[in-house]
């Protein structure tokens, strides 16, 4: 099992580019989640998905869009990326909503 | 607004001492979670606490979960090298699971 995978790992954008980053995952779990991590700051939730086809706003959702067509991936997407945006970005799933949660290797993204 | 406060945001200590980093935080829950994350990498789930009175241990680590209080503490013993890294709490306000709030977390470093 490759457990959570993200996609890209290193990213450079210029104000007003868009994007998207790729989550997968190979454990059938129900539950996905976008965090973003600040330095020297605790994870915070962009957007979360409770099953194939649903997603939902986490603490910080505004200038990011997902969608999770698939059970296995969940997308975030940047559509006018902002320095603001600068951020390290981590992927999780879990099972249930009362489990765990699996994280993936994260992603480093810079805004200039 | 939910709040999670750890406290202390650094800890430096000797191998074979003993310390407890605190997670206050400031809604009615009932699970807990802690994480630990090493520099540059991911999180990496460390304990689960899901009611009242809660404790888990696992080698020199050990977790607790006080609802009443609004507080989970997690005890190091003979604290190791190996344990430094920073570790974080997250609170479940909604007791569902999807909504996880993180604390700033606690960067332990033990020196040999």
């Amino acid at each position: 099992n490759a457990g959570v995978t993200q996609t890209p790992k290193f990213r450079v954008l210029k104000t007003g580019q868009s994007m998207t980053l790729l989550c997968a995952q190979d454990m059938n779990h129900e539950y996905m989640y976008w965090y973003r991590q600040d330095p020297g700051m605790g994870l915070r939730l962009i957007h979360y998905s409770v099953g194939e086809g649903t997603t939902a706003k986490g603490e910080v959702p505004d200038g990011y869009n997902v969608s999770r067509l698939k059970k296995q991936n969940f997308l975030l997407g940047l559509e006018s990326a902002a320095p603001s945006q600068t951020s390290v970005y981590f992927c999780a799933s879990s099972l249930t909503g009362t489990v765990e949660q699996y994280f993936g290797p994260g992603t480093r993204l810079t805004v200039t | 607004e939910l709040k999670v406060e750890q406290n202390p945001l650094f800890l430096s200590m000797q191998e074979g001492k003993n310390y407890t980093i605190y997670c206050n935080y400031s809604t009615t829950s009932d699970r807990l979670y802690w994480y630990r994350q090493d520099p540059g990498k991911s999180l990496e789930s460390l304990f689960v606490l899901l009611s009242n009175g809660a404790v888990k241990q696992e080698g020199r680590l050990m977790a607790s979960l006080d609802t009443k209080a609004r507080l989970s503490t997690l005890h190091i013993t003979a604290a190791v090298h190996d344990l430094s890294a920073t570790y974080f709490c997250a609170v479940d306000p909604n007791n569902a699971g999807n909504m996880l709030t993180f604390g700033g977390g606690t960067r332990l470093m033990v020196k040999p």
